[in-house]
């Protein structure tokens, strides 16, 4: 099956600074989405993105579905951001999603 | 937006009682519901796609009898965690797509249900 591969795994910012999350998969995808996991577990879908770039206030998102990986862009990141990103991606055949290993974030205030 | 509620969000049993998790599409219809499993600190993992009116397909290293899966209706998927032991304990999660949205939004996730076995 396809591998989805997420880094940094941990990441510590200053409130503030701005980040860069990244997603690196193995085989062509119709479908890569990116979540933010609260602390309560609750996964927000932030972006659907399979190829292209989208923006959505202090967060952005690129694919670059030729070359198989997707970026995640925090700026001026908030104590709020913190928790864990996961990218997921869907496989060309198929329905499913397979998720990364996921990036966990702490912003400090 | 599509919406997926999940209930309960927290459940404690007792070793050996069985558990129902049900996962319903609010404001759409969705033949496929897909159950998800994370242990603490770990990502998700696929356990099963729930097909309404036929038999749940199960991902490798998942026991069917032991992860009953039913989709009795269109808008709702029940996961039942029978002969629960402490090792079953961890956050289950459901997802599903509005057909009718496209693909604007790609997959909904309900809020989880944290599940502790004592």
């Amino acid at each position: 099956g396809i591998q989805v591969e997420q880094s940094p795994p941990d990441l510590i910012l200053q409130e503030g600074a701005n980040s860069t999350l990244r997603c690196n998969f193995s085989d062509s995808v119709n479908n890569l989405q990116w979540f933010h996991q609260n602390p309560w577990g609750q996964l927000i879908n932030l972006f659907y993105i399979p190829s292209g770039t989208k923006q959505n206030g202090r967060l952005s998102a690129t694919t670059v579905a030729t070359e198989r990986y997707s970026l995640l862009y925090i700026s001026s990141s908030q104590t709020t951001d913190s928790g864990v990103y996961f990218c997921a991606v869907r496989e060309a055949a198929g329905n499913k999603l397979t998720f990364g290993g996921g990036t966990r974030v702490l912003v400090k205030p | 937006g599509a919406v997926v509620s999940q209930h309960p969000s927290r459940v404690i049993c007792k070793s050996g009682t069985s558990v129902k998790i049900e996962c319903r599409s609010l404001d759409f219809q969705a033949t496929t519901m897909f159950w998800y499993r994370q242990f603490p600190k770990q990502s998700l993992m696929l356990m099963a796609t729930s097909n309404e009116g036929s038999k749940a397909t199960y991902e490798q290293g998942v026991e069917k009898d032991k992860f009953l899966i039913n989709h009795a209706s269109l808008t709702l998927s029940t996961l039942t965690v029978t002969s629960a032991h402490p090792e079953d304990s961890s956050f289950y999660i459901c997802s599903a797509r509005d057909p009718g949205g496209g693909w604007v939004h790609g997959y909904t996730f309900g809020s989880g249900t944290r599940l502790t076995v004592v």
